[in-house]
C-alpha cells in the first residue's frame, strides 16, 4: 500500500542546473506534505514543507509546489550545488485525522555532478 | 542546536532476544516517534507518543514492541523477541507540538542486526 511514491529512485543533474523531485500520493486526507534529505549513516533532516491549502512554499533555494487535482508535488533546487547530493524523502501527515506518525515515500537519489 | 540522540549506534543480537533502543529527543519537545527502515526499503512509521502514552501505531507495531518514557529524559523502544525480519535501521524523532508545519526532528538511527 503505497500512500506516497517517489517513482524515480535517482537522478543526475549538473551543478548550477535545476533539480526536480517529484512525488505522488493517494491519500486525500493528507495536509501536509514535507520533504526530508538524508545522508548515508545519518537521520532523515527536514527541508520544508507545504500545507494541503497551499499550492507553493519557497525557502531559498527550495521550493515545493502542490497541486491537490493531481495529487502530486514537486520538490525543486535551484541552483543545484554539491553538498546537495542525497536521498531526498517525500513525506505526508494527517494531522486533522489524529494520525501524526509521517507516510514516506521510498526517495529519490540526487546526484549533482561537476 | 538541540539534536535527538540514539544509543546504541549498532546493536547486534540474537534472535529471540530482547533488545532496548534508546533516545534522548529534544528536551522541550511533547510529541516523539519510532521509524524504522529495512534495508533498500522506504522509512515506515512504527509508534507516536504524547503524555505518556502511545497516540498512534502502525501494523507493524505488535504485541513484540513497547515503547517507555521511564524518566524526563529518555524514550525507549523495546523488541521482546527478536526475529530475523527485525533488522533494520531505527529512527527515534521528536516535535515541539502538533500545530503544523512543526516539523519531525530524526536522531541519527540505531542498526540493529538480528542474526
Amino acid at each position: 500500500d503505497q500512500q506516497v511514491k517517489q517513482n524515480s529512485p535517482s537522478l543526475s543533474v549538473q551543478e548550477g542546473r535545476i533539480s526536480i523531485l517529484n512525488c505522488d500520493y493517494t491519500n486525500s486526507m493528507f495536509d501536509y506534505f514535507l520533504w526530508y534529505k538524508k545522508y548515508p549513516a545519518e537521520g532523515p533532516t527536514f527541508l520544508i514543507s507545504i500545507s494541503s491549502i497551499k499550492d507553493k512554499n519557497e525557502d531559498g533555494r527550495f521550493t515545493v509546489f502542490l497541486n491537490k487535482s493531481a495529487k502530486h508535488l514537486s520538490l525543486h533546487i535551484v541552483p543545484s550545488q554539491p553538498g546537495d547530493s542525497a536521498v531526498y524523502f517525500c513525506a505526508a501527515e494527517n494531522l486533522r485525522g489524529g494520525a501524526d506518525g509521517l507516510t514516506f515515500g521510498k526517495g529519490t537519489h540526487l546526484i549533482i555532478q561537476p | 542546536e538541540p539534536e535527538v540522540t540514539q544509543t546504541p549506534s549498532h546493536q547486534v543480537t540474537q534472535m529471540g532476544q530482547e533488545v532496548i533502543l534508546r533516545c534522548v529527543p529534544i528536551s522541550n519537545h511533547l510529541y516523539f516517534y519510532w521509524y524504522r527502515q529495512i534495508l533498500g526499503q522506504k522509512v515506515e512509521f512504527l509508534v507516536s507518543f504524547y503524555n505518556n502514552e502511545i497516540s498512534e501505531k502502525s501494523e507493524i507495531f505488535d504485541d513484540q514492541f513497547s515503547v517507555e518514557r521511564p524518566d524526563g529524559s529518555n524514550f525507549t523502544l523495546k523488541i521482546r523477541s527478536t526475529k530475523l525480519e527485525d533488522s533494520a535501521m531505527y529512527f527515534c524523532a521528536s516535535r515541539p507540538g502538533l500545530a503544523g508545519p512543526n516539523e519531525q526532528f530524526f536522531g541519527p538511527g540505531t542498526r540493529l542486526t538480528v542474526l
